[in-house]
């Protein structure tokens, strides 16, 4: 596609359900992003993805957190046991290269009742 | 470990006058900086970006950025403010391995008067 897709945009949750959000990044990418931010909050890191590598996970925030990427394009973000301090906007980006810029989706806006 | 500083929270100028939104950066190797911007209920939007070459970068809706390596800062700037420019600004490093994360500022916000 022409940008970064994401999906759903608005998700309304009960506390203790699971999430799972999804990307769709730019034809051809080779890495993902996942951010998070919370109301009145820069952008706090959760993962990163790059071909065939092993995911950077030193930004998930618990054991609730987890994040996949399937054939080397399409990712989901799965948040099990949602709390309300989960509600935030969640966002993917990605790039094609090292030096190219980094294309961010319009965000999953999260909200645990 | 790489970081941003956005001392400014806030940065207010009215229309016409020339703005400057400032932004400082800690990495290990080389950097590559980027200021992205963000409205109200809505993702990011790249600006501009600095890997290597001119100090000086334009890029979108008039905007630039000098990258100064002595002083380890990339400010961003506007000759002629807008209204339309009032928004949240993101400034954000990584280093330039093939395997890094994107570090960003707090942000600041950018408010123009008419």
């Amino acid at each position: 596609g022409a940008g970064v897709s994401q999906s759903p945009s608005n998700k309304v949750t009960e506390k203790g359900k699971d999430v799972e959000l999804r990307c769709d990044p730019i034809s051809g990418h080779t890495a993902l992003y996942w951010y998070r931010q919370s109301l009145g909050q820069g952008l706090e890191f959760l993962i990163y993805f790059q071909g065939n590598s092993a995911p950077d996970k030193s930004g998930l925030p618990s054991d609730r957190f987890s994040a996949e990427r399937t054939g080397g394009s399409v990712s989901t973000l799965t948040i099990q046991r949602t709390q309300q301090e989960d509600s935030a906007v969640y966002l993917c980006a990605s790039r094609r290269g090292a030096g190219n810029t980094i294309y961010f989706g319009e965000g999953s806006w999260l909200t645990v009742v | 470990a790489q970081s941003v500083a956005q001392p400014e929270d806030q940065v207010n100028v009215a229309e016409g006058n020339p703005l400057t939104v400032k932004c400082t950066y800690s990495v290990s190797g080389n950097p590559y900086l980027f200021w992205y911007v963000q409205y109200p209920n809505r993702g990011l939007q790249f600006l501009l970006k600095y890997i290597t070459g001119d100090n000086l970068v334009k890029g979108s809706y008039g905007f630039e950025a000098e990258f100064n390596k002595s002083q380890t800062s990339f400010h961003l700037k506007k000759p002629s403010a807008l209204v339309s420019d009032s928004a949240l600004y993101f400034c954000a490093v990584r280093d330039d391995s093939g395997y890094s994360t994107l570090t960003f500022g707090k942000g600041t916000m950018l408010l123009v008067s008419p």
